[in-house]
Parts: C-alpha cells; sequence; structure tokens
C-alpha cells in the first residue's frame, strides 16, 4: 500500500513565478490536509480539502496561494508570482476520514524561490 | 489566537536515560493530542495520540495528558541514538467534525552514546 506521494521532491523557483505542488493521498483516502513549514519552525495549517470541496483554508494567506482537490488526480498547492518568504517545504497528509485520529504525512515539497 | 508551547531544545540525555518532553496549549476545549517524531529533512511520523487525561503508554513511548493544566508530555524510555530528532506536539483545535492539528515547533532531542 503506497503511501503519501508528493512531486516534486524539490522545487526551485525564481520570484514572480508559479509554483505546483502535487499531492496524492494514500489509497483509498478522500481527505488532504496542506501544511507550511518554515526552518526551525512547526507545521503550520494551510487548508483541508475533501474530494471536489475545500473545507477549511484560514490558514492560507488570502493572496496567491490555491488549492484544489478534484475529482481525480492528485490535489495541487498553487502559489503565484512566488516571493522568497514561500520558500518553504510544504507537506500534504491524507486521512481514511473526517474524524480519524491519524494523519499520514507525505515526505514534503521542498520550495526554494531565489 | 490558539498557541502550542514547546521548548525548542536542544534536551540532551545519555544512552538508556528517560526524556522528557513537554508541551502546553492553550485552547481548553481540545480534545485530542499528537506526538510526531521528525528527523531532519523528513517528514513527521506519527509516535502516539491521546485522548483521555492520564498515562498512555505504547512501547518505549509514554504520553501524559493533565487538561484541567492544559498540558501535555511525552516520556522516552531508554533513550536510543536513534530517538534523536526533533519532537512536535500536536493538538486537534477542530470543532468542525475534522482534524485540524496545530503544532509546536518542536523540541530537539539528542541522545548521545
Amino acid at each position: 500500500n503506497a503511501g503519501v506521494m508528493q512531486n516534486p521532491r524539490h522545487l526551485v523557483r525564481r520570484r514572480g513565478q508559479e509554483a505546483r505542488l502535487r499531492c496524492s493521498p494514500m489509497k483509498g483516502h478522500s481527505h488532504v490536509y496542506w501544511y507550511r513549514q518554515l526552518p526551525e519552525e512547526g507545521l503550520k495549517f494551510m487548508v483541508y480539502l475533501q474530494k471536489e470541496n475545500i473545507i477549511d483554508e484560514s490558514g492560507m494567506p488570502k493572496e496567491r496561494f490555491s488549492a484544489e482537490f478534484p475529482k481525480e488526480g492528485p490535489s495541487i498547492l498553487r502559489i503565484q508570482q512566488v516571493v522568497r518568504g514561500d520558500s518553504a517545504a510544504y507537506f500534504c497528509a491524507s486521512s481514511p476520514s473526517a474524524g480519524g485520529e491519524t494523519q499520514y504525512f507525505g515526505p514534503g515539497t521542498r520550495l526554494l524561490v531565489l | 489566537q490558539k498557541e502550542v508551547e514547546q521548548n525548542s531544545g536542544p534536551l540532551s540525555v545519555p544512552e538508556g536515560a528517560i526524556a522528557s518532553l513537554n508541551c502546553t496549549y492553550s485552547d481548553r476545549g481540545s480534545q485530542s493530542f499528537f506526538w510526531y517524531r521528525q528527523y531532519s529533512g523528513k517528514s513527521p511520523e506519527l509516535i502516539m495520540f491521546i485522548y483521555s487525561n492520564g498515562d498512555k503508554e505504547d512501547g518505549r513511548f509514554t504520553a501524559q495528558l493533565n487538561k484541567a493544566s492544559q498540558y501535555v508530555s511525552l516520556l522516552i524510555r531508554d533513550s536510543q541514538p536513534s530517538d534523536s530528532a526533533t519532537y512536535l506536539c500536536a493538538v486537534n483545535i477542530g470543532s468542525g467534525g475534522y482534524n485540524k492539528l496545530i503544532f509546536g515547533a518542536g523540541t530537539r532531542l539528542a541522545v548521545h552514546p
């Protein structure tokens, strides 16, 4: 049973470009969470999605950031017009149910903005 | 602002000793609590979760919860060098039927031979 998959694992972008981060949840999981981790800091909740629905995006910056989880395919976190402060590790986690006690984390995408 | 506080460390313990990691949280309504381990450059992995006041043991790990004091801790018995990592405390503040985790900044544990 494959775990949560994220790609790319490393992404380098220049300021002003777009970054697309993909997350494929574990088989059978329809709940996806995105977190951001800045250097030397803990994980910060960004958004929680179910298939085709954004349930809670209270942790998402108001501008430039968006997320989706289509009926088919991976969940996408999109960052437009990246700035240096967006450099971080972005993790997604999946769970089989909304209130399940376990979130399984993917390996993360390390975004570096030059 | 709901917060989770941890000492950043590093907490240095000799091999074979008990490591004690502590965490306090601000949201009195929180019902579930999690400890994750994160090796440098890797993703967090769940060690334990706890819902009820008291102790919960799993192998060398014991989680302790005191809701009245808003305090949760993790004890690691017989610490090994392979336990050297950052330990993240997470509190579920979700009220909409789903888990919404707030993480502390983590405590770095160093177990020396």
